[in-house]
């Protein structure tokens, strides 16, 4: 089976300070791991994934993620928050096994100015 | 270019009633995905299509779901005899040939079952 958790609802930080949202994740087999987001009034949008190769990862917009394989984990992180970077943030997850992803029942990010 | 598209955009309906959703995806995008987000429960997945074939149809909640897709493109979802708990965002993605390729979601219908 694969899982997914994102252990907080929502996350609040001050425009300018470094925002992390946390994803840890439960497969059997290589993990593929990836991060959505979902601005107000707006589809889905895709931000970054990691396949294979280097633990840290870089997408749109500036965020970065770091796979980190001992701890299960694949937080979201961006040195520099905007207030622009308010929104709903899914992680995912596909085991090897697997043909499609289960998404986390993702964490609303709020940066205040 | 175009994006992936749903219609209609909102749809409400009595309980008891059918109803059938469309996605037009990406051209040339052979994955299709149904996905329903309800407030509070995240992302669930539905059903995924690889061409027209629907490999795997495990996240269908009920015998009253069902998908087709037809000519590799088009994709219609279909609820019978609609439930209030069947109301929800429902989003259909296509990416170009699996699930490791980036999803191009569309915009959603909002079903609301009275």
């Amino acid at each position: 089976a694969q899982s997914v958790a994102q252990p907080e609802d929502q996350v609040n930080v001050a425009e300018g300070n470094p925002l992390t949202v946390k994803c840890t994740y439960s497969v059997s087999g290589n993990p593929y791991l990836f991060w959505y987001v979902q601005y107000p009034n707006r589809g889905l949008q895709f931000l970054l994934k990691y396949i294979t190769g280097d633990n840290l990862v870089k997408g749109s917009y500036g965020f970065e993620a770091e796979f980190n394989k001992s701890q299960t984990s694949f937080h979201l992180k961006k040195p520099s928050a905007l207030v622009s970077d308010s929104a709903l943030y899914f992680c995912a997850v596909r085991d090897g096994g697997y043909s499609t992803l289960t998404f986390g029942k993702g964490t609303m990010l709020l940066v205040s100015p | 270019g175009a994006g992936v598209s749903q219609s209609p955009s909102n749809k409400v309906t009595e309980k008891g009633k059918d109803v059938e959703l469309r996605c037009d995806p990406i051209s040339g995008h052979t994955a299709l995905y149904w996905y329903r987000q309800s407030l509070g429960q995240g992302l669930e997945f539905l059903i995924y299509f690889q061409g027209n074939s629907a490999p795997d149809k495990s996240g269908l909640p009920s015998d009253r779901f069902s998908a087709e897709r037809t000519g590799g493109s088009v994709s219609t979802l279909t609820i019978q005899r609609t439930q209030q708990e069947d109301s929800a965002v429902y989003l259909c993605a296509s990416s170009l040939l699996g699930s490791l390729d980036e999803q191009y979601f569309g915009p959603g219908t909002r079903l609301t079952v009275t």
